[in-house]
């Protein structure tokens, strides 16, 4: 595809829900990240892989957060008995090489999460 | 750990005025790169710095990498209601680790 795909692209959810957000990232990005931005604030990181291994798991605000992307592709951010405090944009970005070559990212257009 | 001091918070300014927003580390960075976000949209990567004291331009943008490596600034000439949206920079200190680390951004706003 032309760019990093996001979907949802909103996901309403009441509290203690689960819910799922997917990412395609371009095709042959090597490194996938995931990051969470509050309204008015930066993106902070979640999570970043290197194909399908996830190198960089330090930004999980909680164990109910989860990420994986099993086939080194489409990754899926997972997060298990949704609070209020979860409801942020979910961005996901992609980049063609290893982290360490500092490569720009290519972001999604996010998903935004409300709880409710 | 590593915090990303970014000023000011918002900017407001009168079409054809100047802008410039700083970002500013507490350590050595490895690399700075610098995003923008228009309103509802997703950030968008406009450049990188690497080099000690580099400065790059993009038309009526520049930007500044200090000597140092601990800070940088973003500056724009002549400001138009197309340069309206929040300004980011992301900071890079080494390692393996793939944390890149966001600003809160500045936000500009233009009246025509």
């Amino acid at each position: 595809g032309a760019g990093v795909s996001q979907s949802p692209r909103y996901k309403v959810a009441k509290r203690g829900q689960d819910v799922a957000l997917r990412c395609d990232p371009i095709s042959g990005h090597v490194s996938l990240f995931w990051y969470q931005q509050a309204l008015g604030q930066g993106p902070e990181f979640l999570t970043y892989f290197q194909n399908e291994a996830q190198l960089d798991k330090s930004g999980l605000p909680s164990d109910r957060f989860f990420a994986e992307r099993p086939e080194g592709s489409v990754s899926t951010l997972k997060i298990q008995r949704t609070q209020q405090e979860d409801s942020a944009v979910y961005l996901c970005a992609s980049s063609p090489r290893h982290f360490a070559y500092n490569s720009p990212l290519h972001f999604g257009n996010g998903t935004r999460l409300t709880v409710t | 750990g590593q915090q990303v001091m970014q000023i000011p918070q918002y900017q407001h300014v009168q079409e054809g005025e100047d802008f410039t927003t700083y970002c500013n580390s507490s350590t050595t960075l490895s690399n700075i790169q610098w995003y923008k976000q228009r309103p509802g949209g997703h950030p968008v990567f406009l450049i990188q710095l690497v080099k000690s004291g580099e400065v790059k331009k993009q038309k009526r943008l520049t930007f500044q990498f200090g000597e140092a490596k601990k800070n940088s600034s973003l500056h724009i000439t002549a400001t138009q209601t197309t340069d309206v949206g929040t300004y980011f920079c992301a900071e890079d200190y080494g390692g393996s680790q793939g944390n890149l680390i966001f600003g809160k951004g500045t936000k500009l706003s233009v009246k025509p």
